[in-house]
């Protein structure tokens, strides 16, 4: 089945460690996104690709990194310069051309610093 | 920020009755979107209304746009205890129609 996924679902971090989280999609999207969600807040936009090679940063950038080589992968690493880091990270995508504009989630992952 | 605001922030009804939520955003857009998260899971996409369009239909759904008031409502009728997650709007950047902004959500609780 067509879809993203997101690995790990839970991870625990110790500070000062960098960690990479992994964003798969085999729905041929053009477009891929990371956004942070804390505890009965809304979605933060971290980082946006709209094309491989190429990727803009969202409203809350800082201490993060992406890479987008490959059209089905976009990662994120949360560096240790990321100051609360703690959060649930969804990752996104979206057809580009001709779309709708809907965005289709992966299932999240859950990041924890000790 | 061009970020949405839904309002009421959590709401509690009986299973049957219906459910109102509104969204409030602050600059132009091309389209607005709604999404449904269910604790601890992704969001799915519900309906998406065009800037040009005033109320749209989807099952149980019924979505309404007034631009010049820059705000939203969601209605879902004789909900259920599965209807029972946040829901959030999102809304596009004008000058960027892949880069979308959320609310904060409202949290619907349906009791059976």
């Amino acid at each position: 089945d067509g879809g993203i996924t997101q690995s790990p679902k839970y991870l625990f971090r110790k500070e000062g460690q960098n960690v990479t989280l992994s964003c798969e999609q085999n729905l041929n999207h053009d477009a891929m996104y990371w956004y942070r969600q804390d505890p009965g807040q809304g979605l933060r936009l971290i980082y946006y690709s709209q094309i491989v090679n190429d990727f803009q940063k969202g409203d809350i950038a800082e201490g993060y990194s992406v890479s987008r080589e490959k059209k089905e992968s976009f990662p994120l690493t949360v560096t240790s310069a990321q100051k609360n880091p703690t959060a649930f990270y969804l990752c996104a995508s979206s057809q580009r051309q001709g779309s709708t504009g809907e965005l289709f989630f992966g299932e999240g992952s859950r990041l924890t610093v000790l | 920020s061009q970020q949405g605001e839904e309002d009421p922030q959590a709401l509690s009804i009986q299973e049957g009755e219906n459910a109102t939520m509104n969204c409030s955003y602050k600059t132009s857009i091309n389209n607005l979107q709604w999404y449904r998260q269910n604790s601890g899971r992704g969001l799915v996409h519900l309906i998406l209304i065009r800037s040009n369009e005033r109320e749209k239909h989807s099952g149980r759904l019924r979505v309404t746009l007034d631009t010049s008031k820059k705000s939203s409502s969601l209605l879902i009728t004789a909900s259920r205890a599965a209807d029972t997650a946040s829901y959030f709007c999102a809304t596009d950047a004008w000058v960027n129609f892949n880069k979308f902004y959320f609310g904060s959500g409202t949290k619907l609780n349906v009791k059976p």
